[in-house]
């Protein structure tokens, strides 16, 4: 079956520019989770949907940052007045629960964003 | 907090030479689940196994086999007989309780990246 699927795979932008990322988790799948990998790292935690609503959006580094998931399927991570520190691949994961800690999370490509 | 360490940033090996890649964590919860994931050159990662808590049970999974020991708080992965398809970014991962919502999340170590020379 299709795994979990990003677009675009880079975004390349300038400063102060707003983004979207998109990301369509495995059909079923009722968690989603949003990830974000700095070069060389491993990737940090940014905001956990169950369903349709953000049920932790403990990760996000400022306000600039949101998401939505407003169907339980598909969601978006939005960045507004982008700066060069945003530069990272946000990778997107799902889980076919997100309350039992022992189901495996799947990763999407992941998308590369580099502002300039 | 939890923390999840990979000391080890780098390692190098020739094909068919066993290497073990550490992983050591700290969390308070009692009940947790600590994964490996694989990071391939592509990007994407890859789930290689799960461990929970109360298992500590080594496991072997072909060429693959882990050593979980709670009381040091370790969760080391060793590939033996390595091949050059090896060569990869490899994470360890805890999941940890989202307390207000019942949900959990990942924290990963920084990694270890795995070169594999013919």
């Amino acid at each position: 079956g299709a795994g979990v699927s990003q677009t675009p795979s880079n975004k390349v932008t300038e400063k102060g520019k707003y983004v979207e990322l998109r990301c369509d988790p495995i059909s079923g799948h009722t968690a989603l989770y949003w990830y974000r990998q700095s070069l060389g790292q491993g990737p940090e935690f940014l905001i956990y949907f169950q369903g349709t609503g953000a049920a932790d959006d403990s990760g996000l580094p400022n306000d600039r940052f949101f998401a939505v998931r407003p169907e339980g399927s598909v969601s978006t991570l939005k960045i507004q007045r982008t700066e060069r520190g945003d530069s990272a691949v946000y990778l997107c994961a799902s889980s076919l629960h997100g309350q039992t800690s022992y189901n495996e999370q799947f990763f999407g490509p992941g998308t590369r964003l580099t502002v300039l | 907090a939890q923390k999840v360490t990979q000391a080890q940033t780098e390692i190098s090996v020739v094909e068919k030479e066993d290497v073990t890649l550490d992983c050591v964590y700290e969390t308070r919860d009692t009940t947790y689940y600590l994964f490996w994931y694989k990071q391939p050159p592509s990007g994407e990662l890859v789930f290689l196994i799960r461990r929970n808590s109360f298992d500590e049970q080594n496991e072997i999974s072909g060429r693959y086999s882990w050593n979980f020991q709670k009381s040091t708080s370790s969760f080391n992965f060793t590939i033996t007989a390595s091949q050059v398809v090896d060569s990869a970014v490899y994470f360890c991962a805890l999941s940890e309780f989202l307390s207000g919502s019942a949900g959990n999340k990942l924290t990963f170590g920084g990694g270890t990246r795995v070169l594999v020379k013919p």
